[in-house]
């Protein structure tokens, strides 16, 4: 399809593990975002790619929070040593770039840390 | 620090009526506003934009409204349809920075 991807759609880890969290975007989109939203919460930004740039990392809660963004296209978030605090719906988005804002969604990956 | 508010959780329309979803912003630098809406499971679709030098933008059944003097703006939907039923969220950015503030989300309701 043609839009954004992500995997997996559930995961369900053990407090204490480590997961990682794939995004795809659309093909030509030169920024990505990812997001989280805890339940009963907005959207939290996390981290944002823009083309080469160093990405603005400045909505990770922790240290614990990562990602990368190989030759400009998927990208992965990785959550060392889950906390029950870190289940939520991880959202990717991606965009054109100019600055407009409009971004595209993927449809989540629902994070549940037992 | 919530720089984009949107006050009411939730709210219930008649098929046919319109409806009316706000959003409050304390950061005067936004200069560009978006309403996205979502389904459940599936990410946020956007919907309309406008631009801090408009006070109203409309696309179909919806319309965008700012008020950049009391740092509103209101999303009216003319008419509700049940299919409008979803979350609607309120976003802004700054100077084309592509770093984007979303609001907490409205639910609307349309009763058929």
């Amino acid at each position: 399809g043609a839009g954004v991807s992500q995997s997996p759609s559930n995961k369900v880890t053990e407090k204490g593990k480590d997961v990682e969290l794939r995004c795809d975007p659309i093909s030509g989109h030169t920024a990505l975002y990812w997001y989280r939203q805890s339940l009963g919460q907005g959207l939290e930004f996390l981290i944002y790619f823009q083309g080469n740039s160093a990405p603005d990392k400045s909505g990770l809660p922790s240290d614990r929070f990562s990602a990368e963004r190989t030759g400009g296209s998927v990208s992965t978030l990785t959550i060392q040593r889950t906390q029950q605090e870190d289940s939520a719906v991880y959202l990717c988005a991606s965009s054109i770039g100019g600055g407009t804002g409009e971004q595209y969604f993927g449809p989540g990956t629902r994070l549940t840390v037992t | 620090d919530q720089q984009v508010k949107q006050n009411s959780p939730s709210l219930s329309v008649q098929e046919g009526r319109i409806s009316i979803l706000n959003c409050d912003y304390t950061n005067s630098m936004f200069d560009y506003f978006l309403w996205y809406k979502k389904y459940p499971a599936e990410g946020p679709t956007f919907l309309i934009s406008i631009s801090s030098i408009k006070d109203k933008n409309e696309d179909g059944r919806f319309t965008v409204f700012l008020n950049k003097s009391a740092k509103h703006l209101s999303l009216h939907i003319v008419p509700s349809q049940p299919g409008d039923s979803a979350v609607y969220f309120c976003a802004a950015t700054q100077g084309g920075y592509q770093k984007v503030t979303f609001g907490i989300g409205t639910k609307l309701q349309v009763i058929p």
